[in-house]
């Protein structure tokens, strides 16, 4: 079956450190994209990348970075320079070209201590 | 510029009553418009879409929404909800940028259904 793998699900990580963050996909789609949801703000986009090669920052992409060298896989690295990085951590897919419409993996949940 | 507003944060609703979850937006062109579901720690899941034609659209679950162009609005409704649709809702709408379709999302309604 078609899908997007998050890795890891439950992330637990001391301050100062960087997190790597997986998304992995099957489903053939050139658009991929990166989300943080934090409780009562919704979703806001970190980072998206609509071929391989090449990614563009979003709303909040400080203290983030982001790969695209193949088309299946779209890490994002958490680094130390992220002031508040504890949140839910969402990769979609654009399913509808032309419309927007996103398919999204199963989030990771990252937690600094 | 695009925005999204989901006024109700939280909707208590008792078993087999309707509900209605609001969702407004501007936007200065065409949008296309959304509702997805999420539960408790996973990821978002399509409900439903408006994207042309009729402006009443169903979705999965049971679940409806009305596309009202004057009002700006997208409210999302079900008949009779069960225990199942408790869960966390997000209106979100879609246009075209620069070749790049950028989406903005609400900030979310949960959704508790009371046995």
């Amino acid at each position: 079956d078609g899908g997007i793998t998050q890795s890891p699900k439950y992330l637990f990580r001391k301050e100062g450190q960087n997190v790597t963050l997986s998304c992995e996909q099957n489903l053939n789609h050139d658009a991929m994209y990166w989300y943080r949801q934090d409780p009562g703000q919704g979703l806001r986009l970190i980072y998206y990348s609509q071929i391989v090669n090449d990614f563009q920052k979003g709303d909040i992409a400080e203290g983030y970075s982001v790969s695209r060298e193949k088309k299946e896989s779209f890490p994002l690295t958490v680094t130390s320079a992220q002031k508040n990085p504890t949140a839910f951590y969402l990769c979609a897919t654009l399913s509808g070209r032309n419309t927007g419409e996103l398919f999204f993996g199963e989030g990771s949940r990252l937690t600094v201590l | 510029a695009q925005s999204v507003t989901q006024l109700d944060s939280q909707v208590p609703v008792f078993e087999e009553a309707p509900v209605e979850l609001r969702c407004n937006y501007s936007s200065s062109v065409s949008v296309y418009l959304f509702w997805y579901v999420q539960y408790p720690n996973q990821g978002l899941q399509l409900l439903l879409k408006y994207l042309s034609g009729s402006t009443l659209v169903k979705g999965i679950n049971g679940f409806e929404a009305e596309f009202n162009k004057s009002q700006t609005s997208f409210h999302l409704r079900k008949p009779s909800v069960h225990i199942s649709d408790t869960a966390e809702y997000f209106c979100a709408v879609s246009r075209n940028s620069g070749g790049y379709q950028k989406v903005t999302f609400g900030t979310g309604t949960k959704l508790q259904v009371i046995p």
